[in-house]
């Protein structure tokens, strides 16, 4: 199993500013995920962020909105960007066990 | 390409009461299912798995059953409690993504009333 950490675990934000989320994992990973889940809605996954590559996005999703780094097999972060309302999600890092994913708890974005 | 589809909520029974949550999927090949659960302010967790048909999950007293044929993985509790009220999201991976990448359902809320 994983336990991930996520920061802020919410926030309130203006619209046109920028916000990063950060996702901390206790052990070594290859790959983690960052997904979106938007009110009364499902999650979608918005990319997946490799250490030492470039993160790869979703159809949907791109770089320039959603900017991803990934420095080390342990930390990752997501930057909403440029934020509208429509940005107005819980947000989840997500990592891959053996069969299942783990999640963090997520972060709480509303967008004013 | 894949999806999942779980019935609507919310859903809402009395303690005790039996408990349906119907998911159905499309996929090619044989996906790994998985049953989620994200009780009030907590993250999401893993409730149970079924990685090939005819398995069954269970977990806590919840039940599902990889059924190919009818491409469905219904969750089931016999018998509810308060405490089970949170939001079930049925999920799959594709065969090969080793727990990777979920496509999730929309979710079904189930508040159990005492």
């Amino acid at each position: 199993s994983a336990v991930i950490s996520q920061k802020p675990s919410r926030d309130i934000c203006q619209r046109g500013t920028s916000l990063t989320i950060q996702c901390q994992v206790d052990s070594q990973v290859t790959m983690m995920f960052w997904y979106r889940q938007q009110p009364g809605q499902s999650l979608t996954l918005i990319a997946t962020a490799n250490q030492g590559s470039e993160a790869t996005y979703e159809s949907g999703f791109v770089i320039d909105k959603f900017p991803i780094s990934r420095p080390n097999l342990t930390f990752s972060t997501l930057t909403v960007s440029n934020m509208s309302p429509e940005d107005s999600s819980i947000y989840l890092c997500s990592v891959a066990g053996r069969v299942e994913a783990f999640f963090g708890q997520g972060t709480r974005l509303t967008v004013v | 390409g894949d999806s999942v589809t779980q019935m609507e909520g919310p859903v809402t029974l009395s303690e005790e009461a039996f408990l349906t949550i119907n998911c159905t999927y499309t996929a090619t090949g044989y996906p790994s299912l998985f049953w989620y659960v994200q009780y009030p302010g907590e993250g999401l967790q893993l409730l149970l798995k079924a990685t090939k048909a005819d398995d069954k999950g269970s977990n806590k007293g919840f039940e599902a059953t990889y059924r190919k044929e009818t491409t469905s993985f219904h969750l089931e509790k016999g018998s509810v409690q308060v405490s089970d009220s949170a939001v079930y999201f049925c999920a799959l991976t594709p065969r090969g993504n080793q727990g990777g990448k979920l496509i999730f359902g929309q979710g079904t809320e189930l508040s159990v009333k005492p």
